[in-house]
């Protein structure tokens, strides 16, 4: 049972360029939440999609969107890329319940020059 | 709003010693509440979950937290460290009405031979 799966693992970019990450979530749930962790510090939280619609979200830009597909994958893309945006992405999924665990991915590293 | 507290940013140990790490929560209604390591360039692993009932929770490679509703806290204790619980660890808390997460910064856990 693969579980979370995320591409690319790394990805380098020049600012004002935009970006997509991907996200593959475990087999089974139907939830992918979306994480930006900067170095040295916890996940913070982005956005959460469900029935391929954005549910929740944190205080992050427009810039910052999202999709999820009927097979339940997502993307993240991020527009006009500051420096600011280097980080691990992480992407989580799990069941649309309550307090479910959420598994995570291994990430996208992206660096913004 | 959640939001958790993670006491230490580093804590250094000696193999065999007791872990503890500390987590302090901020929330408005009973949280859940949840631990996860992470190895380096890798993401992050439940290691253990406070949903309802015992307060007492037993997570995996035998780190074990305690729920304290009156001091708002989450501990996680070890009580004999192995090289192998060198990580980071993350403190993260979820309201029973919104489905994401808000993660401490994190406490990197040094264990010494």
């Amino acid at each position: 049972d693969a579980g979370v799966t995320q591409s690319p693992t790394h990805l380098i970019k020049t600012r004002g360029q935009q970006v997509t990450l991907r996200c593959s979530p475990k087999s089974g749930h139907d939830t992918v939440s979306w994480y930006q962790q900067a170095l040295g510090q916890g996940p913070q939280f982005i956005f959460q999609y469900y029935e391929e619609e954005e549910r929740q979200r944190g205080n992050f830009p427009d810039r910052f969107s999202g999709h999820q597909f009927p097979n339940y994958s997502s993307e993240l893309n991020v527009n006009a890329l500051l420096l600011g945006d280097s980080a691990l992405y992480l992407c989580a999924s799990s069941l649309r319940q309550i307090g479910e665990t959420q598994y995570f991915g291994p990430g996208t590293r992206l660096l913004v020059l | 709003a959640q939001s958790v507290t993670q006491l230490g940013s580093h804590v250094s140990v000696s193999e065999g010693a007791l872990v503890l790490l500390r987590c302090n929560y901020s929330s408005s209604v009973p949280p859940y509440l949840f631990w996860y390591v992470q190895y380096p360039n890798q993401g992050l692993q439940l290691l253990l979950k406070y949903t309802t009932g015992a307060t007492l929770v037993k997570g995996i490679n035998g780190f074990e937290a305690e729920f304290k509703k009156s001091e708002t806290s989450f501990h996680l204790t070890k009580p004999s460290a192995l090289m192998s619980d060198a990580a980071e660890y993350f403190c993260a808390v979820s309201e029973r009405a919104i489905n994401d997460m808000r993660f401490g910064a994190g406490t990197r856990l040094t264990v010494k031979p």
